[in-house]
């Protein structure tokens, strides 16, 4: 497997709170994501980056942000969490080959 | 056009027969399809991906046919097994920057014994 680590892997949060997630890769890949998962919509992408302090926004970026100060570590913040932001998280990492991404375990995050 | 529709959305099967998962897409400058499989509480994980100059790509019991006119391609699973139960989501990628992969729904499939 990958190594890739995210944490935490559950948490609780209330709305209005300030939440990061954290994705770290032993695989010194170029290249790392942040997606969310939800019934009903699949896979989507909220943030990528591209090297360290190298990111772009995807299709659902809205109330997210990402900081890469290590190639090592990606962090997903969101600033003041919303109920709508209630969803299962991925971090997945890429060499750079099309279409090949390996994907972290997950981090569910319910926002009550 | 950048969407990539994905059905059924769900599947039941018998041990040993075949699954069939579809997926359409719009935007011609796809040219890269992959297929990714989800075990319950893991990460998706690439299982087979294929080019539009090549119609159909197999490997083991898992085959991806493509119709490049028709803007379709398909994932196969022969001889379903029970360990074949999981949710499958079909891809499209557009080259360019890394942010180009584009997800389907997902399919879950369910191979009964």
């Amino acid at each position: 497997d990958a190594g890739i680590t995210q944490s935490p892997r559950h948490k609780v949060t209330e709305t209005g709170t300030p939440v990061t997630l954290r994705c770290h890769q032993t695989e010194n890949h170029r290249y790392m994501y942040w997606y969310r998962q939800d019934p009903g919509h699949g896979l989507r992408l909220i943030h990528y980056s591209y090297g360290v302090k190298d990111t772009d926004k995807g299709e659902v970026s809205d109330g997210y942000s990402v900081s890469r100060s290590k190639t090592e570590d990606f962090l997903l913040t969101l600033e003041s969490a919303t109920s709508s932001q209630t969803s299962v998280y991925f971090c997945a990492i890429s060499s750079g080959t099309r279409g090949e991404l390996f994907f972290g375990e997950g981090s569910r995050l319910t926002v009550l | 056009q950048q969407q990539v529709k994905q059905s059924p959305q769900s599947l039941i099967v018998q041990k040993g027969g075949i699954s069939i998962i579809n997926c359409a897409y719009e935007n011609t400058a796809f040219d890269y399809f992959p297929w990714y499989q989800q075990f319950p509480g893991k990460g998706p994980a690439l299982l087979i991906a294929i080019r539009p100059d090549v119609s159909e790509k197999k490997e083991g019991r898992f085959t991806i046919s493509f119709n490049k006119s028709a803007k379709q391609f398909s994932l196969h699973i022969m001889d379903s097994q029970p360990g074949d139960s999981a949710t499958y989501f079909c891809a499209a990628d557009y080259g360019g920057s890394q942010g180009n992969l584009i997800f389907g729904k997902g399919t879950k499939l369910s191979v009964k014994p």
